[in-house]
């Protein structure tokens, strides 16, 4: 069965640092890799998705990814976090099987320190 | 586009009362719908699978009968927690397929927050 593996419930950083965000995934066919992010008291927010094609996929608020098929990860990554960065920030997976169905990462709440 | 509502954003309901939660597609049709309910600081948990003009597909250990969901029109789907307790407080968040059928995307509503009292 997949599953989907966010080693990191907190990450704090400091304001205008690189961070990294790490996702980790198990399946034995091909994926689709999704990050959503979560602000305070909101719904879901779609940052970016691999598909297919590059591996390096750009999101939005300046957010990219990169999949790792030997590694079968998607690490999300920023160069410079903003304050307004502050939310959780969830890994999901879904195959040709599932029908759509995610299977979600326990999520990473990032923490930004001024 | 493809644009999923909620309501209500946030419910109040005395233990034993039952609510009813709605999810629309406004800008798309959707044929499949997900329920999920979100613990406080944790992830999302997906509920059931609601299918347009069939019955609902509801993951192991969520009651049906307590969680009815009703899936009536191609861009409508209903949750209604029947007989609330406290335990049922959370957040619940529905979401569906893009319109683009190849794109593996979902939706999401930007959820709804029942406190049972």
């Amino acid at each position: 069965a997949q599953s989907v593996t966010q080693l990191d419930s907190q990450v704090p950083v400091f304001e205008e640092a690189p961070v990294e965000l790490r996702c980790n995934y198990s399946s034995s066919v091909s994926v689709y890799l999704f990050w959503y992010v979560q602000y305070p008291n909101q719904g879901l927010q779609l940052l970016l998705k691999y598909l297919s094609g590059s591996t390096l996929v750009k999101g939005i608020n300046g957010f990219e990814a990169e999949f790792n098929k030997s590694q079968t990860s998607f690490h999300l990554r920023k160069p410079s976090v903003h304050i307004s960065d502050t939310a959780e920030y969830f890994c999901a997976v879904s195959d040709m099987d599932s029908n759509y169905q995610l299977i979600w990462g326990a999520g990473t709440k990032l923490i930004i320190k001024p | 586009g493809a644009v999923v509502s909620q309501h209500p954003s946030w419910v109040i309901c005395k233990s034993g009362t039952s609510v009813k939660i709605e999810c629309r597609s406004l800008d798309f049709q959707a044929t499949t719908m997900f329920w999920y309910r979100q613990f406080p600081k944790q992830s999302l948990m997906l509920m059931a699978t609601s299918n347009e003009g069939s019955k609902a597909t509801y993951e192991q250990g969520v009651e049906k009968d307590k969680f009815l969901i009703n899936h009536a029109s191609l861009t409508l789907s209903t949750l209604t927690v029947t007989s609330a307790h406290p335990e049922d407080s959370s957040f619940y968040i529905c979401s569906a397929p893009g319109p683009i059928f190849s794109s593996y995307e979902q939706y999401f509503g930007p959820g709804t927050r029942l406190t049972v009292t």
